[in-house]
């Protein structure tokens, strides 16, 4: 069955880096989204993505933030100047069609911030 | 943007019992969609059901139902004779189809005992 794949799986970064989280959706998937967990807490949405430019994004997904399908299979999450508080499970996620197929998820990438 | 609140933050079910997991969302959408997703302790998020805000019959997939209740805006998953390998962080999902944001609630730990 296809999977959404995400790199690494383990980032440790100093305060104030730039990181770059990976991740190849599954191929015929529309829609693409991030989200973060922090350890033990809910799911939390950042920011979603269609036809190559964001549909929605929370009020976490500031200035820091931004996304980007370089080519036709990758989709990544740059965060410029990383925060301490940024520490925290990165999910990917792809849909076929949006509202009514389910979001299918990664295996995450853990960052911490140093 | 939608709300979905689980005030179960914890549940406990007799092993080859059957349990339900709570969940109660807002939405300004007429058409909208609701998932429940299972995280276990390795951290994955596994998809289980999706209910369509038409649909008129309760979804089921194996030993899982959504118990959907539209007029009192509720979506609860029961599990149907549990086993110890359904311990794990349950989450209440739901997307609009004018929002591409898939959002969560703040999960249910459920433990079965033996």
């Amino acid at each position: 069955e296809p999977e959404v794949t995400q790199t690494p799986s383990h980032q440790v970064t100093q305060m104030g880096q730039e990181v770059i989280l990976r991740c190849v959706p599954i191929s015929n998937h529309l829609y693409f989204y991030w989200y973060r967990q922090i350890l033990g807490q809910k799911v939390e949405f950042l920011v979603s993505f269609y036809n190559n430019e964001i549909s929605e994004k929370s009020e976490i997904f500031d200035d820091q933030f931004s996304v980007e399908r370089p080519d036709g299979s990758n989709f990544t999450l740059k965060i410029r100047s990383t925060k301490l508080e940024d520490s925290a499970m990165y999910f990917c996620a792809s849909s076929q069609t949006g509202i009514n197929s389910p979001l299918h998820f990664g295996n995450g990438t853990r960052l911490t911030v140093t | 943007a939608q709300k979905i609140t689980q005030t179960q933050p914890g549940m406990f079910v007799q092993e080859k019992e059957a349990v339900t997991l709570d969940c109660t969302y807002d939405t300004s959408d007429q058409s909208y969609g609701l998932f429940w997703y299972k995280q276990p302790s390795s951290g994955e998020m596994i998809f289980l059901i999706y209910q369509g805000s038409y649909d008129e019959q309760n979804a089921t997939e194996g030993r899982y139902s959504l118990n959907f209740q539209k007029a009192r805006k509720s979506a609860n998953l029961v599990i149907s004779a549990s086993q110890l390998g359904d311990s794990a962080m349950y989450f209440c999902a739901t997307i609009g189809y004018n929002n591409n944001d898939m959002r969560f609630g703040a999960g249910t730990r459920l433990t079965v005992k033996p």
